[in-house]
């Protein structure tokens, strides 16, 4: 399956500093998406990066994508508290007939 | 004005029970998609509409049958509840983009509990 495997599945840091998840893929992409879910509530569209792009930012954000590795990693600079929350990759599969599917997630929380 | 609404917010009944979950966009898309989210949080795909079309049909028990009234609705209706079922469901839309899957939005989900 396609499913991404993020790692870590956990991280807890002091706001300020900066948080790095990584996600990991398995068959060829037409782009790769991150998602935010605060607890409780649905999930959030962060970036979106195709295949052809190696990196791409947005705010405190910042995307990179290497297909050859089949990874990708979030980088979040800066952390505030209001950053705690689940991130989630989700990948575009070639041939998947445009069909989003998720990785397990990493929990991240940011202390005061 | 909410994005992608759906309801009820919280579903708790026995099993063996019929219920349904609705969900409606206002943002003029023409893809919707019912996902569920464990207890672990693993999120999947279970059925996508495009104009009012089935064109995403994961493997589902049948007990589970997506309706779409129009390209704005889409409905869920779950037939003989089971425990397993217990899990929150996330309506989603999105534009369909030429080279792949676009941006989703998501409701804020439908939390069911089977007892």
């Amino acid at each position: 399956s396609q499913q991404g495997e993020e790692d870590p599945q956990a991280l807890s840091i002091q706001e300020g500093e900066n948080a790095t998840m990584n996600c990991s893929y398995k068959t060829s992409i037409n782009n790769l998406q991150w998602y935010r879910q605060n607890s409780g509530r649905g999930l959030v569209h962060l970036i979106l990066i195709r295949s052809n792009e190696r990196e791409k930012h947005s705010g405190r954000l910042r995307v990179t994508l290497d297909t050859s590795k089949k990874s990708s990693s979030l980088l979040i600079t800066a952390s505030r508290a209001a950053d705690t929350a689940s991130y989630f990759c989700a990948t575009d599969a070639k041939g998947g007939g445009n069909k989003l599917t998720f990785g397990t997630g990493t929990q991240l929380k940011v202390e005061l | 004005d909410t994005a992608v609404s759906q309801t009820p917010k919280y579903l708790v009944t026995q099993m063996g029970n019929d219920k349904s979950i609705k969900c409606e966009q206002n943002l003029g898309h023409d893809t919707m998609y019912w996902y569920k989210q464990d207890s672990k949080k693993f999120l999947k795909i279970m059925f996508s509409y495009n104009n009012k079309e089935l064109i995403i049909n994961e493997t589902v028990p049948n007990r589970f049958s997506p309706k779409s009234p129009d390209k704005a609705h889409l409905n869920l209706h779950i037939n003989s509840l089971e425990l397993g079922d217990s899990a929150v469901y996330f309506c989603a839309s999105s534009h369909r983009l030429a080279g792949g899957a676009g941006e989703l939005f998501f409701g804020e989900g439908s939390r069911l509990t089977v007892l």
